[in-house]
């Protein structure tokens, strides 16, 4: 089976400007996370998919939004951009919650605003 | 009471020998607990997990050993190799609503085993 992909991989962007983020999940996985991971705060909840529903958001401000597709497909998009918002943007997918929880991560997108 | 604390920041081990990395968590709701592996350029990938009724879980050269009173896990890397140099990442599981589980991340290890 094919793992999670996210497109693009790099992006470089200036403050104020919006960016939009791709993420196709493992076949059969129905659940997409988002999560941002920065060197000082690690990785972070940003928000959950499933079935084309946003059923859990962490503490992020309303500049994060996300959606999902009936493919199971997500993406994410933040806009007005600030310095801060430079971070690894990983993805992961699972089958859904449950007893156990494998969520399998993407390789990221690696963001920069500058 | 989302926290999980990670220590230590970074580990520098010799090559055979034993890699130690502790966590611990506040929050009882937690049931699930992850360990995941991240190199370089890579997202995090599953390494091993443990539930709470369980006080030791082993896959190969890993174990995960859980100390529910103590709300403490650690994960062990025996024989370390140079190629168990990574990122190592404590996590918790608990229920969020709405059908939803939410995983709480600690904030990473670097590990660099030397030969």
């Amino acid at each position: 089976k094919a793992g999670v992909t996210q497109t693009p991989r790099y992006l470089i962007k200036t403050r104020g400007q919006q960016v939009t983020l791709s993420c196709s999940p493992i076949s059969g996985h129905r659940s997409v996370s988002w999560y941002q991971q920065t060197p000082g705060q690690g990785l972070q909840f940003l928000f959950e998919y499933f079935s084309e529903t946003q059923r859990n958001k962490g503490n992020f401000p309303g500049r994060f939004s996300g959606r999902q597709f009936s493919n199971s497909r997500s993406e994410m998009n933040v806009s007005t951009l600030e310095l801060g918002d430079s971070a690894l943007y990983l993805c992961a997918s699972s089958l859904a919650g449950g007893r156990s929880y494998e969520q399998y991560f993407g390789p990221g997108t690696r963001l920069t605003v500058t | 009471q989302q926290q999980v604390k990670q220590s230590p920041q970074s580990l520098i081990v010799q090559k055979g020998g034993i890699s130690i990395i502790n966590c611990a968590y506040e929050n009882t709701a937690f049931d699930y607990f992850p360990w995941y592996q991240q190199f370089p350029g890579k997202g995090p990938a599953l390494l091993i997990a443990i539930r709470p009724d369980v006080s030791e879980k082993k896959e190969g050269r890993f174990t995960i050993s859980f100390n529910k009173s103590a709300k403490q896990f650690s994960l062990h890397i025996m024989d370390s190799q140079p190629g168990d140099s990574a990122t190592y990442f404590c996590a918790a599981k608990r229920y969020s609503g709405a059908g939803s589980y939410q995983l709480t991340f600690g904030k990473g290890t670097k590990l660099s085993v030397i030969p």
